[in-house]
């Protein structure tokens, strides 16, 4: 199992531009997420999905926007890059447990985005 | 305000020496609290997690203990190895199935030779 891969492991965009990061995960795990990671900060929830065709918003949806159309795969669309977005984004998978067991997170490897 | 506050934000410590890393939390309710270990340019990876039922777990040189009355944890490294030289973050959740997950800053741990 590759677990949860990211492309592009780093890209530069210029103010305005558009870019799609990609995730896709080989787990067969129904939750997938984007978050973004600031320098001393924790990680903040951008996006995530329970399952194909559902999609929903987390903590700092502003300016992304996602697509779930297969369980493997989770992009995330950057419309406008601003500065503000400069960051390293996470993508990361989790299977649903039931019976008060823990729902595990698996991360990918990054994306480190730079906005000039 | 973070809901999840690391202690220190970075130490450094010899190679085979111990360390205690610090977390305290104000998340409620109270599920489940995990440490991941990242290291540099890599995403986190899983060393514990542990319910409100349970006040320690090990994973090899990785002990985490929690106190779910004054919530806090602590993650204690044994005999450092080059190799645990990386960020340790703490994260917290409300349930079982929660998928807003808090999580810490980190703690970066740096082991010298």
């Amino acid at each position: 199992n590759a677990g949860v891969t990211q492309t592009p492991k780093f890209r530069i965009l210029k103010i305005g531009q558009s870019m799609t990061l990609q995730c896709t995960q080989d787990m067969n795990h129904n939750y997938m997420y984007w978050y973004r990671q600031d320098p001393g900060m924790g990680l903040k929830l951008i996006y995530y999905s329970v399952g194909a065709g559902i999609t929903d918003k987390g903590e700092v949806p502003n300016g992304y926007n996602v697509s779930r159309s297969t369980t493997e795969d989770f992009p995330l669309r950057l419309e406008l890059a601003a500065p503000s977005q400069t960051s390293v984004y996470f993508c990361a998978s989790s299977y649903p447990r039931t019976g008060g067991n823990v729902d595990e997170q698996f991360f990918g490897p990054g994306t480190r985005l730079t906005v000039l | 305000k973070n809901q999840v506050e690391q202690s220190p934000q970075s130490l450094i410590i010899l190679e085979g020496k111990n360390c205690t890393l610090q977390c305290n939390y104000t998340v409620s309710p109270f599920s489940n609290l995990r440490w991941y270990k990242q290291d540099t340019g890599r995403g986190p990876v899983s060393l514990t997690i542990m319910t409100f039922s349970e006040n320690t777990k090990s994973n090899g040189r990785y002990t985490a203990t929690l106190d779910a009355d004054t919530k806090q944890s602590s993650l204690h490294i044994t005999a450092s190895q080059l190799s645990d030289s990386a960020s340790y973050i703490c994260v917290v959740s409300r349930t079982s199935n929660d998928y807003k997950l808090s999580f810490g800053a980190g703690t970066t741990v740096t082991v010298r030779a």
